[in-house]
């Protein structure tokens, strides 16, 4: 069966640090990769999508990068995180055309 | 105007009550459609496919209407665990299999 794994489950980061979140999908091949951000009380938005490795579509210009170093390996990071960075971040695969599946998820406060 | 657009809610209800959401799609290629529950601060989680001709799951029961673009979920004797966000997913494939989440609707269920 598939699983997808996300880590950390929370962060604290101060203004002006870097940020790595990484996602990894085991028990299938090429899927598609996502990451969202939720604001409190918000909906889902499109960060990153990914059709495959290397393959990067950014949805909305921000101060985040996405990149896929491997088949089931997605990175969402930053140089330098601002306030406005703090959300919920979540990482989702999919089949192609088909329904997506989500990581626990990664709170994200900057301080 | 957006891809998917749901009832913004919030709905407050007593137990036992019947509660429906609508949800809107403007893409006329889309072709798969699902509810997604998501509780306080988790992921989302499917909740159920819809399809042409109406499913049912328990409590639950979800309809598709192409003509109209619209999707709805009803729920049937509402439970205080039925409490959650409720998020409307359209899957299109237009150059490319793109999926789309509603903005989501709030339920509370009171005692």
């Amino acid at each position: 069966s598939q699983t997808i794994h996300q880590w950390p489950a929370t962060l604290v980061q101060p203004v002006g640090s870097p940020l790595s979140l990484e996602c990894t999908v085991e028990g299938t091949s090429n899927p598609n990769l996502y990451w969202y951000r939720q604001a409190a009380g918000r909906g889902l938005q499109l960060l990153f999508y990914s059709v495959g490795i290397g393959q990067i579509s950014s949805e909305v210009p921000q101060n985040l990068s996405a990149s896929r170093p491997q088949d089931r390996q997605f990175i969402l990071s930053s140089k330098k995180l601002l306030l406005s960075d703090s959300g919920f971040y979540l990482c989702a695969w999919s089949g192609k055309g088909k329904r997506s599946f989500f990581g626990q998820g990664t709170r994200l406060t900057v301080v | 105007r957006k891809e998917v657009e749901q009832d913004p809610g919030p709905f407050n209800v007593p137990e036992g009550a019947t509660v429906a959401f609508n949800c809107t799609y403007s893409n006329s290629a889309s072709q798969s459609f699902f509810w997604y529950r998501q509780d306080c601060r988790k992921e989302p989680k499917l909740l159920m496919s819809v399809y042409s001709s109406g499913n049912e799951d328990g409590r639950f029961t979800a309809q598709l209407n192409r003509a109209s673009q619209y999707i709805s979920l009803l729920i049937r004797d509402s439970k205080l665990s039925d409490s959650a966000t409720y998020l409307c997913v359209v899957i299109s494939n237009t150059g490319g299999f793109k999926t789309i989440f509603g903005a989501g609707t709030r339920l509370f269920v009171k005692a």
